[in-house]
């Protein structure tokens, strides 16, 4: 059973570029959150998604991000006319949908993107 | 200000035991977790503790909790050079299956031959 699986692992784009982040949750996880760990900041919640819905997205800037978790395919966090600021790393964890007991998330190993 | 807090460094010689302190101000925090990362690589989760428990050991590995101080530490005994990552502190907002966690922003262990 794979882990979750991100990619790439770095990436670079220039300034007012795309970035398309990429999430495969670990087999039978149907729950997938994305971070950014800025490096003065920490990590950071960003949204949390379950198939086809988007659960709670308080932590996404309200511009040029976005994030899909589809019935097929894995999660795509996508960034639109990237800045030097959105450089960092972006983390995705997944965890199963059991209810009433802790479920530890298992990460992935981020995809880095620095904007130049 | 910050909702969890901890000190960015520690410095310690193999063999010793590593502390690692960490202060919080969300007292509804139902789960408390550290996660271990090293360089390049991602958070690998070593252990996590209920709000309702004080004690949890695991191997060498040994989580305690003073709810009333809302402090949390987690001590490596006879702490190795492989112990060497930043070490980070993350408390869940809420219980159930959204998996929302509040970190600090690591504390950097540098294990001394």
């Amino acid at each position: 059973n794979a882990g979750v699986m991100q990619n790439p692992r770095h990436l670079v784009r220039r300034r007012g570029q795309e970035a398309r982040l990429r999430c495969s949750p670990m087999k039978g996880h149907s729950h997938v959150y994305w971070y950014r760990q800025l490096p003065e900041e920490g990590l950071k919640f960003m949204v949390y998604l379950q198939k086809e819905n988007i659960i709670d997205e308080s932590g996404m800037p309200k511009e040029r991000f976005s994030a899909e978790f589809p019935k097929e395919g894995p999660s795509i966090l996508r960034i639109q006319q990237v800045v030097r600021g959105d450089s960092a790393a972006y983390f995705c964890a997944s965890s199963p949908s059991r209810q009433g007991q802790n479920t530890e998330a298992f990460f992935g190993q981020g995809t880095r993107l620095t904007v130049v | 200000g910050e909702d969890v807090e901890q000190s960015l460094f520690l410095s310690v010689r193999e063999g010793d035991s590593s502390v690692i302190n960490c202060t919080y101000t969300d007292s509804s925090s139902t789960y408390l977790y550290w996660y271990k990362q090293e360089p390049g690589a991602g958070l690998q989760l070593l252990t996590y503790i209920f709000s309702n428990m004080d004690m949890k050991q695991d191997q060498r590995l040994t989580v305690l909790l003073n709810k009333k101080d809302k402090h949390l530490s987690l001590r490596i005994a006879d702490t190795q050079t492989g112990d060497s990552a930043i070490y980070f502190c993350a408390l869940s907002r809420n219980a159930g299956n959204n998996r929302k966690l509040i970190w600090g922003l690591g504390t950097s262990l540098a294990v001394n031959p």
